[in-house]
């Protein structure tokens, strides 16, 4: 079973843009993280959030988690071409060992 | 470091012959992870080991599945037999897990497209 749902499931936006994704958990967590997956290939990781902070940053990635709405976005600033892949949270649930990921958003970079 | 490594890369098979994927997760890693990804189902766990050993398997689908870590540098997921439905894309991952939640993130291999006919 999935744990987080990503919103939307698709966004396309012009080059330079920001894109805003949004994922919403059911369980309390430990941590919860972003992994991006360009087509044909294994997802890669880009940020830990863990329950205790409230947001972070890393180069042009913003995330944020809400705990008490069981909420996480990410936001990635000036939008390139090779941003373009699916984003996808996954938390930890009950077991700091057991991750489990959302469904995905499909980003689409318009040049 | 190599990355997380699986073989092949595709397969693809007959209705009821035994698949065998394969998977070399990174050193030093003590957990590691199978996953299954469809259109339709997305990204679903089948089953994970820290330190070689099965800590869940809820996520197998059925008895025609099974996985084995013999040591800490190997890992294989068979079907036996395999199915139409298994047609999907397999992912091997691994990652450090310490005490309590000091975990870190995950290292996905490239995968294996499996394609039964």
């Amino acid at each position: 079973s999935q744990q987080g749902e990503e919103d939307p499931q698709a966004l396309s936006i012009q080059e330079g843009e920001n894109a805003t994704m949004n994922c919403s958990y059911k369980t309390s967590i430990n941590n919860l993280q972003w992994y991006r997956q360009n087509s044909g290939r294994g997802l890669v990781h880009l940020i830990l959030i863990r329950s205790n902070e409230r947001e972070k940053h890393s180069g042009r990635l913003r995330v944020t988690l809400d705990t008490s709405k069981k909420s996480s976005s990410l936001l990635i600033t000036a939008s390139r071409a090779a941003d373009t892949a699916s984003y996808f949270c996954a938390t930890d649930g009950s077991s700091a060992s057991k991750i489990i990921f959302g469904s995905g958003t499909r980003l689409s970079i318009r040049p | 470091d190599a990355g997380v490594i699986q073989s092949p890369r595709h397969e693809v098979t007959e209705m009821g012959q035994e698949v065998t994927l394969r998977c070399k997760p990174i050193s030093g890693h003590n957990s590691l992870f199978w996953y299954r990804q469809t259109m339709m189902r997305g990204l679903e766990l089948l089953i994970y080991f820290n330190n070689n050993v099965p800590i869940d398997d809820s996520g197998m689908p059925e008895d025609r599945f099974s996985a084995k870590m013999p040591n800490a540098s190997f890992s294989t997921l068979k079907i036996q037999p395999s199915e139409p439905r298994d047609s999907a894309v397999y992912f091997c991952a691994s990652s450090y897990s310490g005490t309590g939640t000091n975990n870190s993130p995950l290292h996905f291999g490239n995968g294996t497209r499996l394609t039964v006919t």
